[in-house]
Formats: C-alpha cells, sequence, structure tokens
C-alpha cells in the first residue's frame, strides 16, 4: 500500500538548535512531494514542495528538505530553530495515484 | 487569513442533531476538499469537488453528506453522529482538479472543531 511515514511523533528541541523531520513514502516511480505546516488553533500551510528538477528545496523561513530517490525520503532540515517554530509538521506525497496521501505528523516542540 | 473560510470554528452536537459545516473560498480555486483530522492519525480524505462535480467518495459513511452548489462554497450536512466522529474537519481547495500534475498545491481552511456527545 502506498504511504507516507514520519517516524517521530514528537521532537523536542532548544531553541538556535538544528532539527530534522524525517519523512518516508513508499513509491519506486516519481513522486512529488510536500511539507505543511500547522500551527495551534490553524489550518494547514504549505512550507515547502518538490515537484522536479534540484533534489534541494527551501522555504522562506529557513526550512530546507532534500529529495533523496534511493533512500525514499524527503526530511525536513532547519539548521537554527526559533520559538516561533513550535508546531506539527505533516509530509505529504501524490504517489501512484492521483491521491495527496499525508503523514501523521511531527509536532516540532522548542523550548528557550 | 488564508483564503479559505471554515465555519464554525467549533461546534457542539448532540447524536440525533442535524448541522452543517460551511468552507467558503476566495481564491478562484476549481477544486475543494473535505478532510478529518484525528490525534495520531493521517488526515483522511473524506470527498473531492472538481467544477462543482463529485469525483472522490473515500467510503465516508452517509451519515455525512457533502454538498458543493459552486466552486466557492463546500458544505458538509451532519446527521446522527457518533462520538467517534469527534474531530477537526478541515476544507481545502486547490487550482487543478486533484490530480498529481503537481499543480495541485492545496490551500486550507482553519477547520471546524467538532464534538459529538
Amino acid at each position: 500500500a502506498q504511504s507516507v511515514t514520519q517516524l517521530d511523533s514528537q521532537v523536542p528541541v532548544f531553541e538556535e538548535a538544528p532539527v530534522e523531520l524525517r519523512c518516508n513514502y513508499s513509491s519506486s516511480v516519481s513522486v512529488y512531494l510536500f511539507w505543511y505546516v500547522q500551527y495551534p488553533n490553524q489550518g494547514l500551510q504549505l512550507l515547502l514542495k518538490y515537484l522536479s528538477g534540484s533534489t534541494l528545496v527551501e522555504s522562506i523561513n529557513g526550512f530546507e528538505a532534500e529529495f533523496n530517490k534511493s533512500q525514499t525520503s524527503f526530511h525536513l532540515r532547519k539548521p537554527s530553530v526559533h520559538i516561533s517554530d513550535t508546531a506539527e509538521y505533516f509530509c505529504a506525497a501524490y504517489l501512484i495515484t492521483d491521491k495527496l496521501i499525508f503523514g501523521t505528523g511531527t509536532r516540532l516542540q522548542v523550548f528557550p | 487569513e488564508t483564503g479559505v473560510t471554515q465555519t464554525p470554528r467549533h461546534l457542539v452536537m448532540g447524536m440525533t442533531n442535524k448541522k452543517s459545516l460551511k468552507c467558503e473560498q476566495h481564491l478562484g480555486h476549481n477544486a475543494m476538499y473535505w478532510y478529518k483530522q484525528s490525534a495520531k492519525k493521517p488526515l483522511e480524505l473524506m470527498f473531492v469537488y472538481n467544477f462543482k462535480e463529485q469525483t472522490e467518495n473515500n467510503s465516508v459513511p452517509s451519515r455525512f453528506s457533502p454538498e458543493c452548489p459552486n466552486s466557492s462554497h463546500l458544505f458538509l450536512h451532519l446527521h446522527t453522529l457518533q462520538p467517534e466522529d469527534s474531530a477537526l474537519y478541515l476544507c481545502a481547495s486547490s487550482q487543478g482538479g486533484g490530480g498529481s500534475s503537481g499543480a495541485n498545491v492545496l490551500t486550507f481552511g482553519a477547520g471546524s472543531r467538532l464534538t459529538v456527545l
């Protein structure tokens, strides 16, 4: 079955520390990959996306993700997090079918 | 304001009540979606509408009844719900019709938090 896996349900980090949120998908064909962020009491917002081209994609607020076809991964990274980055992060993908499949989410908690 | 507005933000209802969730998008998108978000579960796609026509019903129980009168409005009518239906219901829209053309970035509303007693 097609799936998007986020192994870490929660990631606690201190402010200004680096962070990596992991995402793996199950597909051997071309995929489109996304990271969405959900701040408290809000809907999901697109953070970044990979459609084609450069395997490293960046967001405007310092996050980046790298598409790794051999490892079927699309991990999200930030070299130095802020308190305001506290949120739930969802990895999503269009795999073989035309349905957008979401992972279960990773809650990033940034402590001062 | 994200461009997708959902009302009400919070709803508490009994199992015998009838209520409706409303979604409105001001983005000129052609496709609209209902998702269910429950704790520790992936977002569940419920319904997809393209140009007002339903193109996806993901085995949703009939106690959930969608309505899409035009490309800008989407409703979810609720009737005789169960406590396990308590969740955050998210509406989304996209320019494309729900396929994997890559252009279908979803814009979400803030959600309607439903509690069924």
